[in-house]
């Protein structure tokens, strides 16, 4: 299976800030990834897909961007409710499985 | 809207089995495929598989094959994930997740299922 990894597993900021998370595949993905970010005791929110394009009614704030095995999703402007735990994943389908990256907290400086 | 609404948590023994229902609206439930996904207590998210209520085809992820039976009624829009044999680590929060394709992204996703194993 592909293995996702996600960089830092924290990132302690100030609101106001620009963060860049990081995504890196095993082998190479193509665009076939997407972002999520999950806040506590909430199910996971899809923010990203296709390596660059916003879900419906996710502010311009999120971008993504890569392709192939590196990827990176970048808050222009941290808000508070940013504060989250931020997840990849891959769909590529092969080798068939689906994997998510172990999670990006972004929390208060 | 788009609704997926799980059933409420549950509190199993290890060994036996629980089902979990995910109750589908707002759009056609045979033109989407359903995914199971789980989350243990302060981890990240694992796939456990899918069904295709249009063609009946189904996938389990290799370490849940056997233990996993992923069901549905398209009458009621739901579709189940029963989970036998359980053990301790398989407590977690279990969602239901809709995808155009069988490799796809998750949106939306139901709001979750805590099941506990416990003695």
């Amino acid at each position: 299976e592909i293995v996702m990894t996600q960089s830092p597993a924290t990132l302690s900021v100030s609101p106001g800030e620009r963060v860049t998370l990081s995504c890196r595949a095993s082998q190479s993905v193509r665009t076939y990834l997407a972002w999520y970010q999950q806040k506590p005791g909430q199910a996971p929110r899809l923010l990203v897909y296709g390596a660059s394009t916003r879900a419906t009614g996710v502010p311009a704030r999120f971008s993504g961007s890569g392709s192939g095995t590196e990827f990176s999703l970048t808050i222009s402007s941290l808000q508070s409710e940013d504060f989250a735990v931020y997840y990849c994943q891959h769909y590529h389908n092969w080798p068939p499985g689906i994997t998510f990256g172990g999670g990006t907290k972004v929390e208060i400086k | 809207q788009v609704q997926l609404l799980q059933s409420g948590a549950e509190v199993r023994k290890p060994g036996a089995s629980v089902k979990v229902s995910c109750q589908t609206s707002g759009y056609n439930f045979t033109a989407y495929y359903l995914h199971w996904l789980r989350q243990a207590p302060g981890q990240g998210l694992q796939w456990l598989g899918w069904i295709n209520p249009n063609s009946g085809g189904r996938i389990s992820a290799p370490r849940f094959v056997g233990r996993v039976t992923m069901t549905w009624d398209t009458s009621i829009s739901t579709a189940y994930m029963e989970l036998s044999t359980l053990k301790s680590d398989d407590t977690a929060i279990y969602y239901c997740a809709r995808t155009k394709w069988a490799d796809n992204w998750f949106d939306p996703w139901g709001q979750g299922t805590q099941i506990t194993v416990s003695p």
